[in-house]
Parts: structure tokens; C-alpha cells; sequence
């Protein structure tokens, strides 16, 4: 079966670090991938997109790969700060223009 | 970036009544637009996609005669869920993507739906 899987426990790292997080899929051949940043009660907002032919992508702090053979994309902050607390959902589209959304990860960075 | 305004942003109603979520595309002609359900720390769920003037596309398991989806014009599309229920709350979000926006899909505020 198709599955797009994100880490469910939450990643608590301390101010100024780099937070990692990870999107696992299996049984789909996505031509992107992408990431967007939730706050409880909101809607998604996009962060970066990653297309199949692309191995790294930066904007900013953030830096996300993706490495079609092992069917995974890390998404990374740098320097992290307080204000990047969220849960961070990886998507990816299903080749009809469909995106199918991880469960997300959720980010706690302590000052 | 391009702004979806999803209206009203939280609504309550009673069992057994009809309730209308209105997506906005302000500055952009969305040509499709999707609907999700979310609920408490799970992922977003799609509901259907719909393309401006045609019949919207409901995924398995999705009942199209509880959740009516109309997107009549470039700009709005709406999701009715008629004969609500309970079970029915959750937080429903649109999103939309068309012409001058590329390949990135923007979503609305999300609209939360509580049935009493």
C-alpha cells in the first residue's frame, strides 16, 4: 500500500541547533515533494518544494533533500529559534495534481 | 505568496442541519481546488478536487451527497455538509492552485466545524 510516513513523536532540541526530520514514502513515484509548516488551529503554509531531479533544496535556514532511491526527503533547520516550533508536514503528489500529506512531525525548540 | 481566505474560520450548528464553507482565491485564478479534513494531531485527509465549471472528484469513502462541493467561478468554491453530524466536527481546510502560481498550491485558514 501507498504510505507517507513522518516521525509521530515529537523532536525537542534546544535553541540554536539543527533540527532534522524526516519523510519516509513507499509505493509512490513522485515527480515533487514538499514541505509546509502548521500551526495548531491554521492552515498549512508552504516552506519548499523538491522536484525528483533535484538532490538539495535551500531557502534561508532551511535546507530539504531528496533521494528518490531511498524514497526519503530530510527537511533541515538551521540555527533553530523558538519561533520555529510547529509541526512540519511533508507532501508529495500522486502524479494527478494531488497532494497526499505525511502526519507531520512536531517541533519544539526550547530557548 | 498568493492568499485562499476560507470563511467562516469557526462555526457551530446544531445535528441535522446544513453548514457552508466558502474558499477564496484573492489574487489568483484558481483553476482547482481541494478540500481536506483534519482532525485532532492527524494529517490532512482529501476530501475531493474540483475544477472550476465541472463535477468534483470525491475520494474513496468520501460520501458526495453529505459534502457538496461547488466551484461555480475561478475564484470560490464551496463545501456544504448537509445533514450534519457529530462526528462531522473537524477542521476543514481548501487549498487552490491555477494560473500565475506554478506547481505550489496555497492553502486557506481552515474553517473549524463543531456539531452539537
Amino acid at each position: 500500500s501507498q504510505k507517507i510516513e513522518q516521525n509521530s513523536e515529537a523532536l525537542n532540541i534546544q535553541e540554536g541547533k539543527t533540527a532534522t526530520l524526516t519523510c519516509n514514502y513507499t509505493n509512490y513515484s513522485p515527480a515533487y515533494l514538499q514541505w509546509y509548516r502548521q500551526d495548531p488551529g491554521r492552515g498549512p503554509v508552504f516552506l519548499l518544494l523538491i522536484r525528483e531531479n533535484e538532490k538539495e533544496k535551500r531557502k534561508e535556514r532551511l535546507k530539504v533533500t531528496f533521494d528518490t532511491t531511498l524514497k526519503q526527503s530530510l527537511f533541515h533547520i538551521t540555527a533553530s529559534q523558538p519561533a520555529d516550533s510547529a509541526t512540519y508536514l511533508c507532501a508529495l503528489d500522486d502524479s494527478s495534481y494531488k497532494l497526499i500529506f505525511g502526519s507531520g512531525t512536531r517541533l519544539l525548540v526550547r530557548p | 505568496g498568493a492568499v485562499v481566505s476560507q470563511h467562516p474560520s469557526w462555526v457551530i450548528c446544531k445535528s441535522g442541519t446544513s453548514v457552508k464553507i466558502e474558499c477564496r482565491s484573492l489574487d489568483f485564478q484558481a483553476t482547482t481546488m481541494f478540500w481536506y479534513r483534519q482532525f485532532p494531531k492527524q494529517s490532512l485527509m482529501l476530501m475531493a478536487t474540483s475544477n472550476e465549471g465541472s463535477k468534483a472528484t470525491y475520494e474513496q469513502g468520501v460520501e458526495k451527497d453529505k459534502f457538496l462541493i461547488n466551484h461555480a467561478s475561478l475564484t470560490l468554491s464551496t463545501l456544504t455538509v448537509t445533514s450534519a453530524h457529530p462526528e462531522d466536527s473537524s477542521f476543514y481546510i481548501c487549498s487552490a492552485s491555477g494560473t500565475g502560481v506554478g506547481n505550489t498550491i496555497y492553502f486557506g485558514e481552515g474553517s473549524w466545524l463543531t456539531v452539537v
